[in-house]
């Protein structure tokens, strides 16, 4: 079945330079989340969509950062001059607006900042 | 306080053993509670949402504790194929459904 795509799956850019990683998420899912996992670290929210609208991202770490979601499905996360510390899994999940929301997981871009 | 918090870990346990997780949460208006499991280099996947009554799928049997901001995770008879980390997650109140995640709790179930 169709689940949350995300891509690429691998990235490596330079230090300095703009990137843009792509969320697809399950059809119908109206809730979208952006997450990094850097190593051995855990999950941590960078902003939260409801529809096209972002009613928290209060986790995003800097203004190089930002996200957009249009048409109420796909997802664009950029982060703008790249440094090294951006280096992690970015993770995107969905889920269903509700009491019990549970939310499915891409399976990740890579982002390497070398 | 952080949000959510969890056994640091990790855990190495012999198969067959009995295993439990525990967490709590500082948000007391939050709505929703669940557990998920980490494969090494994998995305995160459900395990099992966690109710007031306590809710119980085969080996594993999960609890919440709503007066105490606490939370469990229990595991029966432990196999290989357990071995993950675990992750506590807590979904806001209200009109708020951002999820939190604890840190996660590494399980490393041994033959």
């Amino acid at each position: 079945g169709a689940g949350v795509s995300q891509s690429p799956s691998n990235k490596v850019t330079e230090k300095g330079k703009d990137v843009e990683l792509r969320c697809d998420p399950i059809s119908g899912h109206t809730a979208l989340y952006w997450y990094r996992q850097s190593l051995g670290q855990g999950l941590e929210f960078l902003i939260y969509f409801q529809g096209n609208s972002a009613p928290d991202k209060s986790g995003l770490p800097s203004d190089r950062f930002s996200a957009e979601r249009t048409g109420g499905s796909v997802s664009t996360l950029t982060i703008q001059r790249t440094q090294q510390e951006d280096s992690a899994v970015y993770l995107c999940a969905s889920s269903l607006v509700g009491r019990e929301t549970e939310a499915f997981f891409g399976q990740g871009t890579r982002l390497t900042v070398v | 306080r952080k949000e959510v918090e969890q056994d640091p870990g990790p855990f190495n346990v012999p198969e067959g053993a009995t295993v439990a997780f525990n967490c709590t949460y500082s948000n007391s208006a939050s709505q929703s509670f669940f557990w998920y499991r980490q494969d090494c280099r994998k995305e995160p996947k459900l395990l099992m949402s966690v109710y007031s009554s306590g809710n119980e799928d085969g080996r594993f049997t999960a609890q919440l504790n709503r007066a105490s901001q606490y939370i469990s995770l229990l595991i029966r008879d432990s196999k290989l194929s357990d071995s993950a980390t675990y992750l506590c997650v807590v979904g806001g109140g209200g009109s708020n459904y951002k999820l939190t995640f604890g840190k996660g709790t590494l399980l490393t179930v041994n033959p």
